[in-house]
């Protein structure tokens, strides 16, 4: 079993909707919660992070992490078509500087 | 500074070839990563280094591969010789000490061997 676990997608949707992301993990011990967004051809860029449990918001975007669980999410609002892209969460511990990605979601924003 | 910054951006060599990625990190970032990505296997860690020393390798697929930083500011991946599963994007990253929420990537390698 993987650390972390993402669903690949893909997954489309209509312009203005809000799109709901999630990854589920294994390791109790994960402190930082990030998700990046890659754009085709490009290297991931970190979009947002979270420490330990809560929510964050930026703009549109809204990252949560429920502990409990082990399961965070990234909601987007009124996606645009700029928004299609691969999201990727990634998880660190609070020591040391390893990354535990997710296989990524493929997103596609429909004008 | 200009990023992360990885040459060739893309490689296409025959099997059994030696193949040599290069990676700047960014200024003053004490660590680098190398990740290989494939649709199959998403974003996988290979090696990363702390103040050019090897820290964790384990995820060094085979004998076959090899990575050294000499110095702070350039790092190679070796893959000799060459298969064609090693077709992949390998992207190098940079972080900063304590730099626990972000790596920053370079524009990846674009590698297929035929």
């Amino acid at each position: 079993q993987k650390e972390v676990e993402q669903d690949p997608g893909p997954l489309s949707v209509p312009e203005g909707a809000i799109v709901s992301l999630n990854c589920t993990y294994s390791n109790s011990a994960f402190q930082y919660f990030m998700w990046y967004r890659q754009y085709s051809r490009k290297g991931p860029e970190l979009l947002m992070y979270t420490y330990s449990s809560g929510n964050k918001e930026d703009g549109r975007f809204t990252a949560q992490v429920d502990k409990s669980s082990k399961y965070i999410s990234l909601f987007i609002r009124d996606s645009q078509p700029s928004d299609s892209a691969t999201y990727l969460c990634a998880m660190s511990f609070n020591t040391g500087n390893q990354f535990y990605f997710g296989t990524g979601t493929s997103l596609t924003v429909i004008p | 500074d200009a990023g992360v910054i990885q040459s060739p951006r893309h490689e296409v060599t025959e099997m059994g070839q030696e193949v040599t990625l290069r990676c700047k990190p960014i200024s003053g970032h004490d660590y680098l990563f190398w990740y290989r990505q494939t649709m199959m296997r998403g974003l996988e860690l290979l090696i990363y280094f702390n103040n050019n020393v090897p820290i964790d390798d384990s995820g060094m697929p085979e004998d076959r591969f090899s990575a050294k930083m000499p110095n702070a500011s350039f790092s190679t991946l070796k893959i000799q010789p060459s298969e064609p599963r090693d077709s992949a994007v390998y992207f190098c990253a940079s972080s900063l000490d304590r730099g626990v929420t972000e790596a920053f990537f370079g524009q990846g390698t674009r590698l297929t061997v035929v």
